[in-house]
C-alpha cells in the first residue's frame, strides 16, 4: 500500500489567496483526519471524517477554513483567504474504525504551507 | 487542549543508554498510543495499549499503563543514533461516538547522540 498520500508537499502563497490542500487516505479506511502542527500549538486536529461525513469540525480555526471529502478515497482542506498565520505544517491520518477496534492512525508525509 | 502531557520535553542521552517518557491525561480512556515522528515527517505509530493492559512490549520498547493514575511510560532501551525523534503520546476516549478520534500530546524530543 502506498499509505496516505498528500500533495502539495511545500506550498508558499501570498496572504489573501486561496489554498487547497488534498490527501487520498489508505484504501479501505472509513475514518480521515486533518491535523496542523506549529512550534507553538504543537498538533492540533481540526476535523475529522468517519465513511465521509464530516463528526467533529470544533477545531477549525474560522470559516476560512473548509473540508469537504466527496468520496472515500479523497479529501480537500481549504483556506480562503489565507493569512500568514495560517502558516504551519498540515498533516492528513486514515484509520480503519470497526465497532470495539482500536484505532491505530496513519499519518500522510504533511504539507508545509507558507502564506508571505 | 491537549490531553495528554509528556515529560521531560526534551531528553538528550548518549547511545546506549535508555530513554524514559512519561505521559500523563486526564479523562478515561479506552487505550494510549505511542508515535514517533522524525524531523521533517508526519508521525508513525509504535505501539497501543489497551486500558485493561499495564505492559506492553514491542521490540526494544516497553510501554507501560497505570489508569489509576492517568500515566504511561515508554522506555527505548539500548538507544541508537536513529532513535532520535520526537515521541508523542496520544489517548482514545472512552466514549462511543469517538469514531476513532485521538488526542494527542505535546511531545517529547530525544536526542541520541554517538
Amino acid at each position: 500500500d502506498a499509505g496516505v498520500i498528500q500533495s502539495p508537499r511545500h506550498e508558499v502563497t501570498e496572504m489573501g489567496q486561496e489554498v487547497t490542500l488534498r490527501c487520498k487516505p489508505i484504501s479501505g479506511h472509513n475514518s480521515l483526519f486533518w491535523y496542523r502542527q506549529t512550534m507553538m500549538r504543537g498538533l492540533e486536529l481540526l476535523i475529522y471524517f468517519n465513511n465521509n461525513v464530516p463528526i467533529d469540525d470544533s477545531g477549525m480555526p474560522e470559516d476560512r477554513f473548509s473540508a469537504k471529502m466527496p468520496n472515500a478515497s479523497f479529501s480537500t482542506l481549504k483556506i480562503q483567504p489565507s493569512e500568514p498565520r495560517d502558516s504551519a505544517v498540515y498533516f492528513c491520518a486514515s484509520s480503519f474504525r470497526t465497532s470495539g477496534s482500536w484505532d491505530t492512525q496513519y499519518f500522510g508525509p504533511g504539507t508545509r504551507l507558507t502564506v508571505l | 487542549s491537549q490531553q495528554g502531557e509528556e515529560d521531560p520535553q526534551a531528553l538528550s542521552i548518549q547511545e546506549g543508554e535508555n530513554a524514559t517518557m512519561n505521559c500523563s491525561y486526564k479523562t478515561s480512556i479506552n487505550n494510549l498510543q505511542w508515535y514517533r515522528q522524525n524531523s521533517g515527517r508526519g508521525l508513525v505509530h509504535l505501539i497501543l495499549i489497551r486500558s485493561n493492559e499495564r505492559e506492553k512490549h514491542s521490540g526494544r520498547l516497553r510501554v507501560t499503563l497505570d489508569t489509576s493514575k492517568k500515566s504511561s511510560s515508554l522506555l527505548i532501551t539500548a538507544s541508537r543514533a536513529a532513535d532520535t525523534a520526537s515521541y508523542f503520546c496520544a489517548t482514545g476516549s472512552a466514549g462511543g461516538t469517538s469514531y476513532g478520534k485521538l488526542t494527542f500530546g505535546q511531545g517529547t524530543i530525544l536526542t541520541v547522540h554517538p
